[in-house]
C-alpha cells in the first residue's frame, strides 16, 4: 500500500522570496516520486521525478526536491518565487515496478499564491 | 503537436442523463487513463487502458464505463449521472513499452455539472 500526504492546503510567499511545499509520503517498497504543477484551467505537467538515483532532484523553471528515506518526505523548494509559479502542486508516488498501470497515487494538492 | 485532446470542456447534466467525454492523443502512447479531480483529494483514478482492446478499472469506476479500440481513443461514458459526478475529468496517456516512466501527459480537462 501507498499513500502521500501534503502538508499544507494553501501556502502563500511573497515575489522573491523561497519556497517550500511539503510532502510527506507512505510505502511499502522503494517508491518513486514525483511532483506535478497544474496552472489554473490547464491540465497537470510533470515538474521533477525522484527514481532511485541521485537523493536531490533538480526540476523545470528553478524547482528541486530532496528525498529523505529517513524522514519519508519529498518536499519541493525554489529559492525565489515568481508570480508565474502560482499554480496548485501536487505530490506523488508510485511503484514503477507495476506496470499494471494502477501504480500511481496522488496528494491532495498544495495551493501556492505569490503576493507582488 | 496537438498532444492529448478531451472534449468537451464544459458540460452540464441532468440526473439521470448519460454522456460520453471523449479522449484522443496523437503520440502513439500505450497507456490511457482517466482522473477525476476533486477538492483536497487529489486526483483519483476512474479507468485506466495498456493498449488496444485492454481495460481495467481504477480507484473509482462505479458509474463509469471505457473502451479502447484504437490507441488514439479512450472514451469514458457516464451511464446515468449523478450529482455525486459533479467534477473536473482528466485524460492522461504515457508510454509504457520498456517500462512505466511515471510521467503522464494530460488533457486540459473536461468540467462537468450534474444537476
Amino acid at each position: 500500500a501507498q499513500s502521500v500526504t501534503q502538508l499544507d492546503s494553501h501556502v502563500s510567499v511573497s515575489e522573491g522570496t523561497p519556497v517550500l511545499l511539503r510532502c510527506n509520503y507512505s510505502s511499502s517498497y522503494s517508491p518513486s516520486l514525483f511532483w506535478y504543477v497544474q496552472h489554473p484551467n490547464k491540465g497537470l505537467q510533470l515538474l521533477l521525478k525522484y527514481t532511485s538515483a541521485a537523493t536531490l532532484v533538480k526540476g523545470i523553471n528553478g524547482f528541486e526536491a530532496e528525498f529523505k528515506k529517513s524522514e519519508t518526505s519529498f518536499h519541493l523548494t525554489k529559492p525565489s518565487a515568481h508570480m508565474s509559479d502560482a499554480a496548485e502542486y501536487f505530490c506523488v508516488v508510485s511503484d514503477l515496478n507495476n506496470n499494471a498501470g494502477n501504480m500511481l497515487t496522488f496528494g491532495g494538492g498544495t495551493r501556492l499564491m505569490v503576493k507582488p | 503537436n496537438a498532444g492529448v485532446t478531451q472534449t468537451p470542456k464544459f458540460q452540464v447534466l441532468k440526473t439521470g442523463q448519460s454522456m460520453t467525454l471523449q479522449c484522443a492523443q496523437d503520440m502513439n502512447h500505450e497507456y490511457m487513463s482517466w482522473y477525476r479531480q476533486d477538492p483536497g483529494m487529489g486526483l483519483r483514478l476512474i479507468h485506466y487502458s495498456v493498449g488496444a482492446g485492454i481495460t481495467d478499472q481504477g480507484e473509482v469506476p462505479n458509474g463509469y464505463n471505457v473502451s479502447r479500440s484504437t490507441t488514439e481513443d479512450f472514451p469514458l461514458r457516464l451511464l446515468s449521472a449523478a450529482p455525486s459526478q459533479t467534477s473536473v475529468y482528466f485524460c492522461a496517456s504515457s508510454y509504457r513499452s520498456g517500462g512505466f516512466s511515471g510521467e503522464l501527459f494530460f488533457g486540459e480537462g473536461s468540467r462537468l455539472t450534474v444537476l
